[in-house]
């Protein structure tokens, strides 16, 4: 079946601009994760859905970051007033987990979109 | 906080020599343990894991075992093959998160 699929996969912006990053899960899937990779690093924790509502925003770095999930399905990321430091590899991945599983899952990642801040 | 160091790359080996890729965490509690695989232009991807102390993981002949007295996760594999070059990286959950937190990678290169 389709995995989680992302876009665009390349995004390019100036900085100060707006930008909106969309994530599309497996179908089904009820927990939907944000993750940025900076060059030569791991993942870090953005943003976690349950459902339509987020569960754990602890992740967003300040408040330019904001996702939304309103039919529990499809989720965008949104920057404002984009900087420099913004630019990454901005990674979906969603799970059939339900809160307070705890670690017995399995999350399935996108390939990303990298986005460029000029 | 909750954290994952794992060895720096890049590794490189020769075909079917033998890979250990360190990986150490802390967290309180009792985390589970991960490996993901991130090949040249694809999406990470689950290759193995532990929930509990003493728990193996295995998948395509690399193994993990989770010791929580030394708080380690080290991944080998006994022979390795030039498909296996990748980036990989050590990542856990704490019981009840649901954010996998990740080690920043190893990069491992095989060469025939």
């Amino acid at each position: 079946g389709a995995g989680v699929s992302q876009t665009p996969s390349n995004k390019v912006t100036e900085k100060g601009k707006y930008v909106e990053l969309r994530c599309d899960p497996i179908s089904g899937h009820t927990a939907l994760y944000w993750y940025r990779q900076s060059l030569g690093q791991g993942p870090e924790f953005l943003i976690y859905f349950q459902g339509t509502g987020a569960a754990d925003d602890s992740g967003l770095p300040n408040d330019r970051f904001f996702a939304v999930r309103p039919e529990g399905s499809v989720s965008t990321l949104k920057i404002q007033r984009t900087e420099r430091g913004d630019s990454a590899v901005y990674l979906c991945a969603s799970s059939l987990t339900k809160i307070g599983a705890g670690g017995n899952y399995e999350q399935y990642f996108g390939p990303g979109t990298r986005l460029t801040v000029t | 906080g909750d954290s994952v160091t794992q060895m720096e790359g890049p590794v490189t080996l020769s075909e079917e020599a033998f890979l250990t890729i360190n990986c150490t965490y802390t967290a309180t509690g009792y985390p589970s343990l991960f490996w993901y695989v991130q090949y040249p232009g694809e999406g990470l991807q689950l290759l193995l894991k532990a929930t509990k102390a003493d728990d193996k993981g295995s998948n395509k002949g690399f193994e993990a075992t989770y010791r929580k007295e030394t708080t380690s996760f080290h991944l080998e594999k006994g022979s390795v093959q030039v498909s296996d070059s990748a980036v990989y990286f050590c990542a856990l959950t704490r019981s009840g998160y649901n954010k996998l937190i990740f080690g920043a990678g190893t990069r491992l290169a095989v060469h025939p």
